[in-house]
């Protein structure tokens, strides 16, 4: 079974640049997660989906991210324009559905502003 | 808010066993998870107490006392392979268990030496 997918990996951008990184949860994974972790740190949630609906999206910094998830399967999450502080790991995570304990992380992708 | 407290760094030999506490503040807590996070990958899930007590999964268990707002997790035999970064995460909820987050610890980074 395959894990959940990202990309880009790694991402350099300037600041003021947009930048869009790309999720694929594991197949039939209804709930899923964007998390941002600072080095360092533990991973802060930005955003969760149930299906193609964003429920809790209370700590994303709606000014400069947004996020989609249109047919409930693959997500997005867009910065623009992009800050020296969001240099960041940005990291999705799947799981089956809310209630479930174990979530599914994927490699992340590693963005650095310049 | 949440807050969680573990420590920063841990050193333990090869063989050895090593405890690593976490204590939290937290509303609407409804269990502690712990997950494994090596250099550049991605953190992975390795138990979920939501009850008081001890639960092992090999070498790995983790103890939750919910009076007390206190867990541990405990690794025995230590291997070389085990030297990662370990959150502790609180899961919660404003109302039933089909909204809640996971807030994560800034987690302790544990070395393996020979």
């Amino acid at each position: 079974e395959a894990g959940v997918v990202q990309s880009p990996r790694y991402k350099i951008i300037e600041k003021k640049q947009p930048v869009a990184f790309w999720c694929n949860p594991i197949s039939g994974h209804n709930t899923l997660y964007w998390y941002r972790q600072n080095l360092g740190q533990g991973p802060e949630l930005l955003i969760r989906y149930e299906n193609e609906e964003a429920v809790d999206d209370s700590q994303l910094p709606k000014d400069r991210f947004s996020a989609e998830r249109l047919k409930g399967v693959d997500s997005t999450l867009k910065i623009q324009p992009a800050e020296l502080g969001d240099s960041a790991v940005y990291l999705c995570a799947s799981t089956a559905g809310p209630t479930y304990n174990e979530q599914f992380f994927g490699p992340g992708t590693r963005l650095t502003v310049l | 808010g949440q807050s969680l407290e573990q420590p920063s760094e841990v050193t333990a030999v090869e063989g050895a066993i090593v405890q690593i506490n976490c204590t939290y503040q937290t509303s609407g807590f409804y269990g502690l998870s712990w997950y494994q996070q090596h250099d550049g990958g991605a953190p992975t899930f390795l138990s979920y107490n939501a009850l008081d007590g001890l639960e092992e999964t090999g070498r790995f268990s983790s103890f939750l006392s919910r009076s007390d707002s206190y867990g541990y997790l405990l690794l025995q035999e230590l291997q070389m392979k085990d030297s990662a970064s370990y959150f502790c995460a609180v899961r919660f909820g404003a109302s039933g268990a089909g909204s809640y987050q996971l807030t994560f610890g800034k987690g302790t980074k544990l070395s393996v030496i020979p």
